[in-house]
């Protein structure tokens, strides 16, 4: 299952709503889940099962979709959002992440 | 506290073996499956193979299959990944990751993550 994820970087400012979105090549119901990388540090999970807010993650974050269409929402963006985020499905093996998207400071 | 440490990364050589090692700690091993995960230089993420909490079922993904095997001692609570007729294509970092237990069914995504071991495949 390929994963396409949009846009491959965008540039914002703190306050801003951001919208990235991630397209499935096939129906993975809500099998899907968002991680936030930065810089020299591990992947860290998001969201689980399309909308499903891990333990300690800010409120700010919220995922919607099912099917193939997936979104992830920073409602105001902060200062420690700004890193590359990847959409990533487990509907099937193997198991596969979008390109991500990097979020930049404008 | 859950934590991975990964060890056994390198320099090889084209056609090399290479084996890694995750120790880890602070949770029950056994009732986990596990995950290795790779990130080549300036790229992004590629999952590479996970493994059932007992060892009985192991998946690849196609670009490893023959060459990687996935396995783990939860005596040690330690997971591997063999690594044989390595090639350029899997310079990265390699992570270790555990896979969420939700209620005890499959969470289905890794909520926990090792720092990582580089792995270089060159001559």
């Amino acid at each position: 299952i390929q994963m396409t994820q949009s846009p491959s970087s965008l540039s914002a400012s703190v306050g801003d709503r951001v919208i990235i979105t991630c397209r499935a090549s096939q129906n993975i119901w809500t099998y899907l889940n968002w991680y936030q990388q930065k810089p020299g540090r591990a992947p860290n999970l998001l969201i689980s099962g399309t909308s499903t807010l891990q333990s300690g993650v800010p409120s700010r974050f919220s995922g919607s979709g099912s099917g193939t269409d997936f979104t992830l929402t920073i409602g105001s963006l902060q200062p420690d959002d700004f890193a590359t985020y990847y959409c990533q499905q487990s509907y099937n093996s193997p198991w596969t992440f979008g390109q991500g998207t990097k979020v930049e400071i404008k | 506290e859950v934590q991975l440490v990964e060890s056994g990364g390198g320099l090889v050589q084209p056609g090399g073996s290479l084996r890694l090692s995750c120790a880890a700690s602070g949770f029950t091993f056994s009732s986990y499956w596990m995950h290795w995960v790779r990130q080549a230089p300036g790229k992004g993420l590629e999952w590479v193979a996970n493994i059932k909490k007992e060892g009985s079922e192991k998946y690849y993904v196609d670009s490893v299959k023959g060459r990687f095997t996935i396995s783990r001692d939860n005596a040690k609570n330690s997971l591997y990944l063999q690594m044989n007729s390595l090639r350029a294509e899997d310079t990265a970092i390699y992570y270790c990751g555990r896979e969420g237990d939700c209620s005890g069914t499959r969470c289905l995504a890794i909520d926990s993550w090792g720092h990582g071991t580089l792995v270089t495949v060159s001559s």
